[in-house]
């Protein structure tokens, strides 16, 4: 089982570009979710899935847009990239079934010049 | 701000002692969850606690929950070395399916 997966796993970008984060995950889970990890910090939720077709904002929405594609798949967007954006994504799915923990990728390190 | 705030911030103790960290929160919630994290890697899952529950065993940790406080503790007994981590409690909302993190405790583990 792959479990979650996010591509990239690096990625470098210029103030200004564009870029979208991939998530899928082979679990058949429900809910989806995107955070960022800045240095020290705890992860912040940026936008989450509860199901296919519903997306919602988390703590910190602005600046990023997501899309939720089919029940495997829940993309992050950067439209336009600031420094700011400079931090370590994951993304999480848990099941439908209650009470199950997160299931999480990787990570995409981003940088933004 | 984040739901979970964990106390203390970072905590040293030498290997075999106890380590105790503290999550508190702020709105209701459908379980707890306790993560660790180490340097530079992703995160593992290591207990969940239901709202309904007070107290949850795995191995060397001991997880409790007070729900009318809306505080957890996470006790690791006779720490060793591969402890040494930060452990993130994480809370799954009872309105909406946000699961929100707090900010951490590192953990370093002396020999």
């Amino acid at each position: 089982n792959a479990g979650v997966t996010q591509t990239p796993k690096f990625q470098v970008l210029k103030t200004g570009q564009s870029m979208t984060l991939q998530c899928a995950q082979d679990m058949n889970h429900n809910s989806m979710y995107w955070y960022r990890q800045d240095p020290g910090m705890g992860l912040r939720l940026i936008y989450y899935s509860a199901s296919e077709g519903t997306t919602d904002k988390g703590e910190v929405p602005n600046g990023y847009n997501v899309s939720r594609l089919n029940k495997r798949e829940f993309s992050l967007r950067l439209e336009s990239a600031a420094p700011s954006q400079t931090s370590v994504y994951f993304c999480a799915s848990v099941p439908a079934w209650g009470n199950q923990p997160q299931h999480f990728g990787d990570g995409t390190r981003l940088s933004i010049l | 701000s984040q739901q979970g705030e964990e106390d203390p911030q970072a905590l040293s103790i030498q290997e075999g002692e106890n380590a105790t960290m503290n999550c508190s929160y702020k709105t209701s919630i459908n379980n707890l969850q306790w993560y660790r994290q180490n340097s530079g890697r992703g995160l593992v899952h290591l207990i969940l606690i239901r709202s309904n529950e007070r107290e949850k065993h795995s191995g060397r940790l001991r997880v409790t929950l007070d729900t009318s406080k809306k505080s957890s503790s996470l006790l690791i007994t006779a720490s060793r070395a591969a402890d040494t981590a930060s452990y993130f409690c994480a809370t799954a909302s009872s309105r909406d399916d946000k699961i929100i993190f707090g900010k951490g405790t590192r953990l370093h583990i002396l020999p």
